[in-house]
């Protein structure tokens, strides 16, 4: 079945930038939609095909995908975008969605 | 605004079962997938499966055929998912999650339930 590997955390200063990573078997090839999960509430969409951004989710919040690893940039973090974030594809081969491990992002 | 509205919290005896429910309003219910998307505590997100009502089609994560089933009322617009043979590593909040594209699984999931607790325990 298909992995997606993320680093368990990130910490990053208020006002620096986060990157999130996701590694994945030519990911680059798949699109790749990342949520954010706060305490006690369902994930939110922040990122879809990549790159795109909902209605309402700021520009800091931007994406990338190539080769195997799928990146989520947050520019100018503040304390409010600490929470969980996961990646996720649909796999074709199998027919399901896949979720990755989640990364919890700490802002100093 | 589409809204999914899960059913309450749960506490079921291992060996037994248990069926969630996620009622859909505000959009149209029958030709989106809805998902099942279970979270353990303090773990990550997990799929389980999905359903497209309109055609009854179903999709299982391989780690729960057997045990889930996925079910949809149209006249409803409600979701079901049941799951049999609970054990304690099943205790975990359940989410519905509605794809994004009408008559096919793929994709994204971009409305969500607000997740239900299911605690298995003696």
């Amino acid at each position: 079945s298909y992995v997606l590997t993320q680093p368990p955390s990130v910490s990053v200063a208020p006002g620096q930038t986060a990157r999130i990573t996701c590694g994945g078997n030519n990911i680059g090839s798949k699109s790749v939609h990342w949520y954010q999960q706060k305490p006690g509430q369902a994930p939110v969409l922040v990122v879809y095909d990549d790159s795109d951004r909902p209605s309402g989710i700021p520009e800091r919040f931007s994406g990338s995908n190539s080769g195997n690893t799928a990146t989520l940039t947050i520019s100018r973090v503040e304390a409010g975008d600490e929470a969980d974030y996961y990646c996720q594809v649909w796999d074709s081969s199998s027919n399901h969605y896949v979720f990755g491990t989640g990364t919890k992002v700490t802002v100093l | 605004q589409v809204q999914l509205v899960q059913s309450g919290a749960e506490v079921k005896k291992p060996g037994s079962s248990v069926k969630v429910s996620c009622k859909a309003s505000g959009g149209t219910f029958n030709t989106y997938s809805i998902s099942w998307v279970r979270q353990a505590p303090g773990q990550g997100l997990e799929w389980m499966g999905g359903i497209i009502p309109i055609f009854g089609t179903v999709n299982y994560a391989q780690k729960f055929q057997g045990r889930v089933t996925i079910t949809a009322d149209e006249s409803t617009s409600t979701a079901y998912m049941e799951l049999i043979s609970l054990r304690s590593e099943d205790t975990a909040v359940y989410y519905c999650a509605r794809g994004i594209i009408p008559y096919d699984y793929g994709d994204q999931f971009d409305y969500w339930g607000q997740g239900t607790l299911v605690t298995v325990s003696s």
